[in-house]
């Protein structure tokens, strides 16, 4: 069956990185693509970005362009976000999910907490 | 800029009642719709996609509709495990590639 697996929570000071990771099981991880989404305390879904693993290709949303690096490593089949300059408005659930080729969203990780705080 | 509106923001129903959730988007986004639930300290889960189909193991109490600019969720005969939060999404797969959530619809129990 389709699994994203997660790392674990993080806390982190005004300023650092992050750096999430999403382990993908039960499909071919090549073939579809993985979007980012966040989810501040009581909030809505927040899309950041997506990235193809079979080749790279990235697309990201306006406020998170330039803060925000997706990569993947198809030899262990995990996904990578990394968030820089983090800030306390960055504190929120971050979800990594799988993507078909119409960019339909199927299968969701479980979920990060990122905590920012001095 | 896309922008999808949910309404209402919260929905109290009865169990055993039918439940009508709405969507509307800011410009056409085709058929290209999901709807999905979120029940707390959970990830979402996918219920319908392109519109009207229903997503694996989803029950038939759950439908979708429309097309364009204006959608709808509907849950016939409400079970206690279907209050949640519903978010819609437009999922562009073709230039500018991009996702957009509603706010999402807080279904209660009345």
């Amino acid at each position: 069956q389709v699994q994203l697996v997660q790392s674990g929570a993080e806390v982190k000071k005004p300023g650092a990185s992050v750096k999430v990771s999403c382990k993908a099981s039960g499909y071919t991880f090549g073939s579809y693509g993985v979007s980012w989404v966040r989810q501040a305390p009581g909030q809505g879904l927040e899309w950041m970005g997506w990235i193809s693993p079979y080749n790279g290709n990235t697309n990201f949303a306006q406020n998170a362009q330039g803060r925000v690096t997706l990569t993947t490593d198809t030899s262990t089949n995990t996904a990578y976000m990394e968030l820089r300059s983090l800030r306390s408005d960055d504190t929120a659930v971050y979800f990594c999910a799988r993507a078909r080729s119409n960019w339909l969203i199927d299968y969701w990780g479980q979920g990060t907490l990122v905590t920012v705080s001095s | 800029e896309m922008v999808m509106t949910q309404s209402p923001a919260t929905l109290s129903v009865s169990p055993g009642e039918r439940a009508t959730l709405s969507c509307r988007a800011s410009q056409s986004v085709s058929s290209n719709l999901a709807w999905y639930q979120q029940k707390p300290g959970q990830a979402p889960r996918l219920l319908i996609y392109d519109a009207s189909t229903r997503a694996t193991g989803i029950p038939a109490r759950f439908s979708g509709s429309g097309s364009g600019t204006e959608f709808t969720l509907a849950i016939s005969s409400l079970q206690s495990e279907d209050f949640a939060v519903y978010y819609c999404q437009q999922y562009n797969n073709w230039p500018p590639y991009m996702y957009t959530f509603g706010q999402g619809t807080k279904l209660e129990i009345k």
